[in-house]
Parts: C-alpha cells; structure tokens; sequence
C-alpha cells in the first residue's frame, strides 16, 4: 500500500459545480496534512493547510479525518481557472522533515 | 524577492556525463530540499538540509551528491547520469524545517529543470 493514495482523475466537472476528492495515507502518527495545487508543467503551490478541526478559505473546505486516515478537499462553485492537480501530502513516518506526496488528483473544470 | 529559483529549465546529457543542478533561495529559508517528479508518482525526496553545513538524504539519494555551503544556494550533482534518471527535479525551500505547533512551514517550489538522459 502506498503511504500516500489518491485517485489520479481525471473529474471532469461543470463551471460552477462541487467537486471533492480524498487522499488516504498509512501513517497513523502522521500531525502534518496538506493540499498542494500544480498547474500544468509548473511547481507546486501551497492551497491550504489541513487542521483537525477542520478549515476553510474562501470555496476550498479541508477537513480531516483520522480514524479513517483520510483527508478532504471541497471546492464549490468550481472555475476555470480551478483546473489543475491537486497533490496531497503529509509528513513521513521516520523523520519530521520528510513529506510524502500523493502522485495527485487532475481537474478539469469545462464551461 | 525571487523566491527559489533554479538553472537550468531544460537539460539533455548522455549516459555517463555528470552535472550539477542549481538552486538559489533569497528568502533566508533555513530548509532547502530536491525533489525528482515522475508521470504517475509523487514528488520523492531526493535531499535536503536543515541549514548550512547540513545535508541529509532523503527517499531517493543514490546518484545524487549535495551540498550546503551557503544559506542561500543548494545544488545537486549527478555523478554519472542514467536514463532512470530522467525526471523533473523542483528544489524547494521554507523558513524553518522543524514541526512547529504540529505543521511543517509552507514550502516555497522553484520552476522545476526538465533532464532527459539518452
């Protein structure tokens, strides 16, 4: 199993729809949770921080769920300009400096 | 600020031949990292350092060589390049590389160098 799991894509998705995907990950330890956001042939970029409450920044919504192992992302009111990937990543099991990245979920918003 | 940048953006080296990949951040980010990205996979830590003077390997180091003699700058050699190491690398850097209040500091990516190997 991979430490990091997402579903590659692509969603297809409507210009003004709700779109959500999952990231599970295997490291039960695990206090750091992220979604990043690469357009294509760029770098990554940070969207937002995942806090166990719960947090939410405008039409993105993370959550977290640690029983299950899994973290969220929402975006309503999809655009356009929402098409991209979007990287999971949580920090690694043996060491607080290392990040394991999911290979990431691609969105393609149509119009 | 530049943020992180990195040279070059585009590389094809043969089997064999070495060079190194640059890094520069002017942030005074004390974590600076490589990571080498792959259709399919996600980002693999390659190396990565906590301050001057100070390099740890990270997921994927055989190959690779780096080192640390400035805050600002962290380039990564390949001693004999290999097809398998055909990739994009994206050198990232933060402000501190310790947990703080249970996160990681934001990670700030360079363009990324696109290196084929024949």
């Amino acid at each position: 199993r991979k430490e990091v799991e997402q579903d590659p894509g692509p969603f297809n998705v409507p210009e003004g729809a709700t779109v959500a995907f999952n990231c599970t990950y295997s490291n039960s330890a695990s206090q750091s949770f992220f979604w990043y956001r690469q357009d294509c042939r760029k770098e990554p970029k940070l969207l937002m921080s995942v806090y166990s409450s719960g947090n939410e920044d405008g039409r993105f919504t993370a959550q977290l769920n640690r029983a299950s192992q899994y973290i969220s992302l929402l975006i309503r009111d999809s655009k356009l300009s929402d098409s991209a990937t979007y990287l999971c990543v949580v920090n690694g099991k043996d060491s607080n400096y290392q990040l394991i990245w999911g290979a990431g979920t691609k969105l393609i918003i149509k119009p | 600020n530049a943020g992180v940048t990195q040279t070059p953006k585009f590389q094809v080296l043969k089997t064999g031949q070495s060079m190194t990949l640059q890094c520069a951040q002017d942030m005074n980010h004390e974590y600076m990292s490589w990571y080498r990205q792959d259709p399919g996979m996600g980002l693999r830590l390659i190396h990565y350092s906590v301050g001057a003077g100070i390099t740890d390997q990270g997921e994927v180091p055989n190959g690779y060589n780096v080192s640390r003699s400035t805050t600002e700058d962290f380039p990564l050699r390949l001693l004999s390049a290999a097809p398998s190491q055909t990739s994009v690398y994206f050198c990232a850097s933060s402000k501190t590389p310790r947990l703080a209040g249970g996160t990681l500091n934001t990670q700030y990516f360079g363009p990324g160098t696109r290196l084929t190997v024949l």
